[in-house]
């Protein structure tokens, strides 16, 4: 079965930095993609950033691009988010998904809180 | 990068059929010229369900009352038959071209059922 745990989240104040993590079981994490997607509170859902199953190709919103990082350990079968430089707009719950191979998004994690506030 | 666009909210009564569009508004027009438009249903608090991938294709264990298609730069989710558990909150992503993994959401469509 299939499973996505987000950890890490947090009350963090601006300018301040957090690293999310994504453990992932179920499945053989180096075969996908794996993004991040974010809900801001009363909010759409926002795409964040998406990483090859290599790590090798990376892309960003213009949101956060220069102030997030997506990493991914495919040992650990892990995927993470590095935040800096937060700003009160990053605040979300943040959600890591799988690309399922057809361009979408086939699992989702329950989501972190990441909260920006002085 | 621009949000699709989505009507903010859809009412329907049990057994009615809605649909919910979503149209692309960015220059690369994102929505009509790539198959890769995909539909998932929120409630509040839970993970994000697939629920159509590939404009008109249904992952395993969606009902089959749930169906997609794509006409010109307007893609569309038709719920037939809408029954309680169908309110939430849906969404459209589509990839923004064959060529990177970058991905614009649609606004968000809140679905009630009257």
């Amino acid at each position: 079965q299939v499973q996505l745990v987000e950890s890490g989240g947090g009350l963090v104040k601006p300018g301040g930095s957090l690293r999310l993590s994504c453990a992932a079981s179920g499945f053989t994490f180096s075969d996908y993609y794996m993004t991040w997607v974010r809900q801001a509170p009363g909010k759409g859902l926002e795409w964040v950033s998406s990483i090859s199953s290599s790590g090798e190709t990376i892309y960003f919103a213009d949101s956060v691009q220069g102030r997030f990082t997506i990493s991914r350990d495919n040992g650990k079968k892990s995927l993470y988010l590095q935040m800096n430089s937060l700003r009160v707009e990053d605040t979300a719950v943040y959600y890591c998904a799988r690309e399922g191979g057809s361009y979408s998004f086939d699992s989702w994690g329950q989501g972190i809180l990441v909260s920006v506030s002085s | 990068q621009s949000a699709l666009t989505q009507p903010a909210s859809v009412s329907g009564s049990p057994g009615q059929s809605i649909t919910i569009a979503c149209t692309g508004v960015g220059s690369d027009s994102d929505v009509g010229g790539y198959n890769y438009v995909s539909w998932y249903q929120h409630h509040p608090g839970k993970a994000p369900k697939l629920m159509i991938f590939e404009v008109n294709n249904r992952p395993s264990g969606v009902p089959h009352r749930f169906s997609g298609s794509n006409s010109g730069n307007t893609a569309s989710l038709t719920i037939s038959g809408l029954q309680a558990e169908d309110e939430a909150d849906y969404y459209c992503i589509s990839k923004r071209s064959t060529t990177t993994l970058a991905y614009v959401f649609g606004s968000g469509t809140k679905v009630t059922v009257l």
